[in-house]
C-alpha cells in the first residue's frame, strides 16, 4: 500500500525549533518529488515547500524562507522539514505529499499524509 | 503569487441534485506546452485532502465519473452532476504553472 506517515509535531515556543519527519512506503520514493503543504486550524491549504526526486531542486514559500530547511533521504525514504525560529502563525497540520508526473506532465499532489500538528505557543 | 478565488465559499445541495463550483486565477494558467495546470481536490471532514481532478480535466484514479472539471485560461469550473452524501466536504482549486502553487480558499459542500 501507497503511504505517507508524518511524525515529530508537538508543542513549542515562539523562536523554538522542531523537525518534521515523513516516512514513505509501497512506491519508489527516490523517484518522486515531494512537498510539505500545511494547514492552519480552521484554515485552508497553504504550499510551504518543494524538492526534486535528487534533491536538486527546492522551493519554499515566501513565508518560511530562511527558517525552514526541506531535505529527503532516498536511502531511508524519508523527507524532512526543519523548522527554526518558529512563529505562532507556523501553528498548523503539517502534510507530506507526493506529486505525480504522468508522461513528463506534472498530474498533481496524489498521495498525502495524515498530517502533523505543530503548536507554536508559549 | 497567483491568487486563486473560489466561489461559492459554501454550498447546500440537495442529494441526487448538481452542484457547480467556479475557480478563478489572478493569472492564466495555460502554459506555453500546451497544458493547463490547474487541479481539483477534496478534503472530507477530518481526513487529508484527495486529488479529484487533474490538468482542469482529467478525472484522478478512481474518482467517479459524476465528477467533471472544464475552463481554460483564468476561469475554472468543478462539477458534480449528481451529488451523494460522500461528496460532503472542502474542495479545492489549486494551480501548478508557477511557484509557489497556490490553492483557492476552499468551498464547503454540505447536504441539504
Amino acid at each position: 500500500e501507497v503511504q505517507l506517515v508524518e511524525s515529530g509535531g508537538g508543542l513549542v515556543q515562539p523562536g523554538g525549533s522542531l523537525r518534521l519527519s515523513c516516512a514513505a512506503s509501497g512506491f519508489t520514493f527516490s523517484s518522486y518529488s515531494m512537498n510539505w503543504v500545511r494547514q492552519a486550524p480552521g484554515k485552508g491549504l497553504e504550499w510551504v515547500s518543494y524538492i526534486s526526486s535528487s534533491s536538486s531542486t527546492i522551493y519554499y514559500a515566501d513565508s518560511v524562507k530562511g527558517r525552514f530547511t526541506i531535505s529527503r533521504d532516498n536511502a531511508k525514504n524519508s523527507l524532512y522539514l526543519q523548522m527554526n525560529s518558529l512563529r505562532d502563525e507556523d501553528t498548523a497540520v503539517y502534510y507530506c505529499a507526493r506529486d505525480r508526473w504522468e508522461y513528463g506532465d506534472y498530474a498533481g499532489l496524489d498521495v498525502w499524509g495524515q498530517g502533523t500538528t505543530v503548536t507554536v505557543s508559549s | 503569487d497567483i491568487v486563486m478565488t473560489q466561489t461559492p465559499l459554501s454550498l447546500s445541495v440537495t442529494p441526487g441534485q448538481p452542484a457547480s463550483i467556479s475557480c478563478k486565477s489572478s493569472q492564466s494558467l495555460l502554459h506555453s506546452d500546451g497544458k493547463t495546470y490547474l487541479y481539483w481536490y477534496l478534503q472530507k471532514p477530518g481526513q487529508s485532502p484527495q486529488l479529484l481532478i487533474y490538468e482542469v480535466s482529467n478525472r484522478f484514479s478512481g474518482v467517479p465519473d459524476r465528477f467533471s472539471g472544464s475552463g481554460s485560461g483564468t476561469d475554472f469550473t468543478l462539477k458534480i452532476s449528481r451529488v451523494e452524501a460522500e461528496d460532503v466536504g472542502v474542495y479545492y482549486c489549486m494551480q501548478s504553472i508557477q511557484l509557489p502553487r497556490t490553492f483557492g480558499q476552499g468551498t464547503k459542500v454540505e447536504i441539504k
